[in-house]
């Protein structure tokens, strides 16, 4: 089935680590996006890439890497200095429509 | 200002009734409106796009667009307990671009 996978669905992180967050899409779509939840809160958009090898930050992209070498993937690395990264993360892809279509998201918690 | 705005609500409809979702944005130059639903601890799945002034309606569904007041609504007829979610708001400005979301109305329909 075409759709958007994220892994993992549950992280746990110690203080001081990098971790990497997976989200692999089959809908051929050229955008990705990732995408910051915090409890009672919108999304807050943290990178997002239109075209492979090619991505621009968001509002939020401080202590977040990404990278776009394939189309079907988005990979969004919490690094160390991201001051406060527990947070529900969501990935998302479009096509030239504008319309997102998210994966199942991942919980991050920093222990 | 922010970029889209909601009003967080709870907003409370007896079953049956209409809900009115209302949102506002600040960019002149949008061109595609977009809501989501996110029932809790879930991501959120594309309802409704919009990309011209007027009405769309699909199913219980109808979205509202006034780019001259830059206001967008979504009315929900016959309300059903199973529409209780968060209704996010997002716009941009056509094609690739990114996506801003508001911060979402919670919605309750009480049986």
């Amino acid at each position: 089935d075409g759709g958007i996978t994220q892994s993992p669905k549950y992280l746990f992180r110690k203080e001081g680590q990098n971790v990497t967050l997976s989200c692999e899409q089959n809908l051929n779509h050229d955008a990705m996006y990732w995408y910051r939840q915090d409890p009672g809160q919108g999304l807050r958009l943290i990178y997002y890439s239109q075209i492979v090898n090619d991505f621009q930050k968001g509002d939020i992209a401080e202590g977040y890497s990404v990278s776009r070498e394939k189309k079907e993937s988005f990979p969004l690395t919490v690094t160390s200095a991201q001051k406060n990264p527990t947070a529900f993360y969501l990935c998302a892809s479009s096509g030239n429509t504008g319309e997102l279509f998210f994966g199942e998201g991942s919980r991050l918690t920093v222990l | 200002q922010k970029e889209v705005e909601q009003n967080s609500g709870p907003l409370s409809v007896p079953e049956g009734a209409i809900a009115s979702l209302n949102c506002t944005y600040s960019d002149r130059g949008s061109q595609s409106f977009f809501w989501y639903r996110q029932y809790s601890g879930k991501s959120p799945e594309l309802i409704m796009s919009i990309y011209s002034n007027g009405d769309k309606e699909d199913g219980r569904f109808t979205a509202q667009l006034n780019k001259a007041s830059q206001y967008v609504s979504l009315l929900i007829r016959d309300s059903q307990p199973s529409d209780s979610a968060t209704y996010l708001c997002a716009v941009n400005r056509g094609g690739y671009q990114k996506v801003t979301f508001g911060t979402g109305t919670k919605l309750q329909v009480i049986p």
